[in-house]
């Protein structure tokens, strides 16, 4: 099976334009998970959505936001950029969100 | 807030030691421990996980230990080997919410040294 498939790898931004993230999930995979990845922070949940509908969220501005497509690849969308926002956005999908999340190699944003 | 304290953040060990990195945490709700490995470039995978009805849990030469009365755990690799550098994260989560909500420790940079 193809393995989680992120686009773009890399995209360079500046402040206050906005960026949408896609992610691919496994094959059979209904649960879309998106982190935060940055050298302070570490890895962060920032929301978790299955069969369309965000199941869970994270501690996360409301400039952050997602949605889930019938075919179950997701994207996820930051409005207002700010500099902090610079980090590696990585998506995990699982079968059912209960059981081993597969992680995609992330795109990484840098927000000028 | 839930945390989840990992220790150290970096490490060297020879090639054929063990590698020794914990992790402590607070929310007793907690019911999966997951370790995931990260090279540069990548995203994490992951190793090997636990759940709290068992202390030990091995797969080749990972091994997780789990004291559930201290609310820590351990992650063990035997006979390190080059291959095996890269960066170490353990994580926790419950399936109270209906999914897992994986809260990351900071991270453990493994470097092993022929």
């Amino acid at each position: 099976k193809a393995g989680v498939t992120q686009t773009p790898r890399y995209l360079i931004k500046t402040r206050g334009q906005q960026v949408t993230l896609s992610c691919s999930p496994i094959s059979g995979h209904r649960s879309v998970s998106w982190y935060q990845q940055t050298p302070g922070q570490g890895l962060q949940f920032l929301f978790e959505y299955f069969s369309e509908t965000q199941r869970n969220k994270g501690n996360f501005p409301g400039r952050f936001s997602g949605r889930q497509f019938s075919n179950s690849r997701s994207e996820m969308n930051v409005s207002t950029l700010e500099l902090g926002d610079s980090a590696l956005y990585l998506c995990a999908s699982s079968t059912t969100g209960i059981d081993t999340q597969y992680f995609g190699p992330g795109t990484r944003l840098t927000v000028l | 807030q839930q945390q989840v304290k990992q220790s150290p953040q970096s490490l060297i060990v020879q090639k054929g030691g063990i590698s020794i990195i914990n992790c402590a945490y607070e929310n007793t709700a907690f019911d999966y421990f997951p370790w995931y490995q990260q090279f540069p470039g990548k995203g994490p995978a992951l190793l090997i996980a636990i759940r709290p009805d068992v202390s030990e849990k091995k797969e080749g030469r990972f091994t997780i230990s789990f004291n559930k009365s201290a609310k820590q755990f351990s992650l063990h690799i035997m006979d390190s080997q080059p291959g095996d550098s890269a960066t170490y994260f353990c994580a926790a989560s419950y399936s109270g919410a209906g999914s897992y909500q994986l809260t990351f420790g900071k991270g453990t940079k493994l470097s092993v040294i022929p």
